[in-house]
């Protein structure tokens, strides 16, 4: 069945560092790929999303590119902040699959000043 | 910022109480998820509706149980806790079509039974 595999965590970098948390996946079909993030205490929220391949999606900074060949869809960020510092989730939806999110196991970012 | 309210948001209960967890959205969304997540950040959908009069089990066998009577509601109720259901309850709703739409989440319910 499908299935979402990203880095474990936690992820512990510098302010101002680069980062990459790696996603890969398991698709029958051509699904939509996301990221999202949890922040402490509040639920889930939609980061950026791609719907094709070669797809780049973009938000506060971060990108990810739908690689099909690869079936990855890494995230990354340039130089983050100690705001940065959550829980981030990646995800595919596919059609005919009940309108469900398959969600990977999350991977913790914290961000030292 | 999304219109999706969970209460209580911290609630710690004795063995063998009834509790529902309650779920509202203002957005007018068909489609309506509760997600069960573990320490370890996970999460688990354990039940889905795609509007009024529609409830569906999750991928997650769960005992509990959900209705949906109106478009906005979606609550969830465990007739007898259980240590075992100490947990972060999440609900989230969707306009459409999730390979397109977007779900948003509630802010979460953290159930301790004790």
């Amino acid at each position: 069945g499908d299935s979402v595999t990203q880095m474990e965590g936690p992820v512990t970098l510098s302010e101002e560092a680069f980062l990459t948390i790696n996603c890969t996946y398991t698709a029958t079909g051509y699904p939509s790929l996301f990221w999202y993030v949890q922040y402490p205490g509040e639920g889930l929220q939609l980061l950026l999303k791609a719907t094709k391949a070669d797809d780049k999606g973009s938000n506060k900074g971060f990108e990810a590119t739908y690689r099909k060949e690869t079936t990855s869809f890494h995230l990354e960020k340039g130089s983050v902040q100690v705001s940065d510092s959550a829980v981030y989730f990646c995800a595919l939806s596919e059609r005919n699959r009940d309108d469900k999110i398959i969600f990977g196991k999350g991977t913790r970012l914290h961000i030292l000043p | 910022e999304a219109d999706i309210y969970q209460t209580p948001r911290y609630l710690v209960i004795g063995t063998g109480k009834k509790i529902t967890l309650e779920c509202s959205q203002t957005m007018g969304h068909d489609k309506m998820y509760w997600y069960q997540q573990d320490p370890g950040m996970e999460l688990h959908l354990i039940h889905y509706s795609y509007g009024v009069n529609s409830t569906e089990k999750g991928d997650l066998s769960s005992e509990s149980t959900v209705s949906r009577i109106r478009t906005e509601h979606f609550p969830l109720t465990l007739e007898s806790a259980r240590p075992s259901h100490t947990s972060q309850y999440l609900c989230a709703s969707s306009e459409g079509d999730s390979r397109a739409y977007e779900q948003y989440f509630g802010p979460g319910t953290r159930l301790t039974v004790t």
